[in-house]
């Protein structure tokens, strides 16, 4: 079946410095989407990447999606405290909105 | 306000109890899911459902069933729980339009198998 791998697992940072998270699917994508999980709290989505090549910009996070739509980075500039988190990203295949999430990137920020 | 709600925040049963987990869903959504949440794992699909009384399993469905008789509402089953069922069990939903298919996520049942 697909499967959605996602590194690194863990990445502690100055806050200031600037992150990045790597996805990988294992078959081509129709989109992939990212979410992003506070502790304690619920995956809470951030956006959606549809095309080949695609790059989107939310504030200091950059999104991209490969030209092959099989992998896809999530970017943030120059991390503040609020940025802490688990960051996921999610593949959806061909059937019915059935998404296949990566193990997650499990974000601290130092102060 | 888009809403999905979980029956329990946290539950704590046997070895071998019978355990229903709920959601509803007040946003018209054709699908919901059931995942379960532990470390290092990421979200592991249980099962999905794309219509009322339609069902599939996703990657762990062992030990698992559903239900969705109501468009709203989407039940977890856990015919004879066990310890290793302990886990977060996250419920969520969503459109089936590839335009509009971001997922709703509810607050979570943590569930402790003794």
């Amino acid at each position: 079946g697909q499967q959605v791998m996602q590194i690194p697992q863990y990445q502690h940072v100055q806050e200031g410095e600037d992150f990045t998270t790597y996805c990988n699917s294992s078959t081509t994508l129709s989109n992939i989407q990212w979410y992003k999980q506070r502790p304690g709290g619920h995956p809470v989505f951030l956006i959606q990447l549809v095309k080949s090549g695609e790059v989107k910009k939310q504030k200091r996070l950059t999104f991209q999606f490969g030209e092959a739509k099989k992998n896809s980075s999530l970017h943030i500039t120059a991390t503040q405290t609020t940025d802490v988190g688990t960051y996921f990203c999610a593949g959806r295949g061909t059937s019915y909105g059935k998404l296949t999430f990566g193990q997650g990137t499990i974000l601290t920020v130092h102060p | 306000d888009v809403k999905v709600t979980q029956s329990s925040r946290y539950l704590v049963k046997r070895t071998g109890e019978k355990v229903f987990l709920e959601c509803v869903q007040d946003m018209d959504h054709e699908n919901m899911f059931w995942y379960r949440q532990d470390p290092g794992l990421g979200l592991r699909l249980i099962y999905f459902s794309y219509d009322v009384k339609m069902k599939e399993k996703g990657d762990i469905p062992e030990g698992y069933s559903v239900s969705r008789e109501k468009k709203e509402r989407f039940s977890l089953i856990l015919e004879s729980a066990s310890t290793n069922q302990t886990s977060m069990y996250l419920c969520a939903s969503s459109f089936q339009d590839l335009n509009y298919n971001e997922q709703f996520f509810g607050p979570g049942t943590r569930l402790t198998v003794l």
